[in-house]
């Protein structure tokens, strides 16, 4: 049991390059996000899905996009880099209790360090 | 939206002392709290959540209170230790459909031996 694994770790791009960041998880988990770490900011999300096939936007989201074709993969994409998202981007991953209406834990993976020059 | 304030931003003890850090919050339906304890590096871990129906939850040398009518919870870390050492975050979240956390912007927590 990997839990949420991210790739690649480390990527160093060019302005206006485009890349996709990978997020897996393999605890069927239904919720899945995506956040981004900056220096004295927390974790802000980016964007996040509640089940395969549906995303939609968080607090910092433009600049990306983000798909969810399989319910273990949540994708975020940069189609044109800018310096302002260098960054150390976090997914996560979660179970929802939707009759209960109560959050669970989110699982976290180990980053991916992305700087854009 | 929710918006979570998270004070000291730094926290240095001595080995052996208590640390506690506190968070306000400012959507009263907020009803999920958890703390995620990052070391230089490495990915956020759950160390311990608390939900609103209950004011104190503690897991061995760790615990949270929440005071629902003040908006506010607090971490409290007894007998210190320096793996202690790391930046802790708050979040809240007010359980609606899409479950989204609002996360503090972190406390460093130094631990001195």
């Amino acid at each position: 049991n990997a839990g949420v694994t991210q790739t690649p770790k480390f990527r160093v791009l060019k302005t206006g390059q485009s890349m996709t960041l990978l997020c897996a998880q393999d605890m069927n988990h239904e919720y899945m996000y995506w956040y981004r770490q900056d220096p004295g900011m927390g974790l802000r999300l980016i964007h996040y899905s509640v089940g395969e096939g549906t995303t939609a936007k968080g607090e910092v989201p433009d600049g990306y996009n983000v798909s969810r074709l399989k319910k273990q993969n949540f994708l975020l994409g940069l189609e044109s880099a800018a310096p302002s998202q260098t960054s150390v981007y976090f997914c996560a991953s979660s179970y929802f209790i939707r009759n209960q209406g109560t959050n669970q834990p989110q699982h976290f993976g180990d980053g991916t360090r992305l700087s854009i020059l | 939206g929710e918006n979570v304030e998270q004070h000291p931003s730094t926290l240095s003890v001595q080995e052996g002392d208590s640390a506690v850090i506190k968070c306000t919050y400012s959507d009263s339906a907020s009803n999920y709290f958890p703390w995620y304890k990052q070391e230089l590096g490495k990915r956020p871990q759950l160390i311990i959540d608390i939900r609103s129906n209950v004011g104190e939850k503690k897991d061995q040398r760790i615990a949270v209170t929440l005071n629902k009518t003040a908006k506010h919870f607090s971490l409290h870390i007894t007998e210190t230790q320096p793996e202690d050492s790391a930046v802790y975050f708050c979040a809240a979240s007010n359980g609606g459909s899409q479950g989204n956390l609002i996360f503090g912007k972190g406390t460093k927590l130094s631990v001195k031996p």
